[in-house]
């Protein structure tokens, strides 16, 4: 079984440039979870995903992030403009449902912004 | 505020030796706890589980002991193993489905 897939690995832009990251998550995963990770920290959520419902979006900044889940599958997370503050790995997990405690996460991106 | 928290930045234990690996937490609503695993380069992996009924819950070479009273957990590895090395984070689940992670302990094991 595939795990949770995230592209890119890594990207490196400049400040006030947009930038997007995609998740698949694991099929049949009804939950999926973007996380912000800086350096010597746990992972943060950003936001959380119910299906195509985004059900806990309380710390995603709003004013510069976005992000979307069509169809209930697949995830995109954007940044635009980025700023110096967002370097950091993104990761994004999934979890079969709300009862579940286990969540299977991507290998992240990691992202540098200069 | 941090919810869950990990005081020990790093541990190095000897080889088949005991590693025990501490976490502190807040929040009297988590109804379970975690703890991660995570390789440079990777995502965290899910390394074993405790319901807050629970006092302990054992798999194989892990081990977890819950303290309610002291809202604090531990993780053992006995026998501890080089490719045990890596960083543990430890992280609870509230009943609306959020969690919290610690800042994790980097564990290495020296052959």
């Amino acid at each position: 079984e595939a795990g949770v897939v995230q592209s890119p690995r890594y990207k490196i832009i400049e400040k006030k440039q947009p930038v997007a990251f995609w998740c698949n998550p694991i099929s049949g995963h009804n939950t999926l979870y973007w996380y912000l990770q800086n350096l010597g920290q746990g992972p943060e959520l950003l936001i959380r995903y119910e299906n195509e419902e985004a059900v806990d979006d309380s710390q995603l900044p709003k004013d510069r992030f976005s992000a979307e889940r069509l169809k209930g599958v697949d995830s995109t997370l954007k940044i635009q403009p980025a700023e110096l503050g967002d370097s950091a790995v993104y990761l994004c997990a999934s979890s079969m449902g709300q009862s579940s405690y286990e969540q299977y996460f991507g290998p992240g991106t990691r992202l540098t912004v200069t | 505020d941090q919810q869950v928290k990990q005081n020990s930045p790093s541990l190095s234990v000897q080889e088949g030796r005991i590693s025990i690996l501490n976490c502190d937490y807040t929040n009297s609503m988590f109804d379970y706890f975690l703890w991660y695993k995570k390789y440079p380069a990777e995502g965290p992996t899910f390394l074993i589980s405790i319901s807050s009924i629970k006092d302990k819950n054992e798999d194989g070479r892990f081990t977890v002991f819950l303290n309610k009273s002291a809202k604090h957990l531990s993780l053992h590895i006995v026998p501890s193993q080089p490719g045990d090395s890596a960083v543990y984070f430890c992280a609870g689940r509230n009943t609306g489905n959020q969690f919290y992670f610690g800042t994790g302990t980097s564990l290495t094991v020296i052959p």
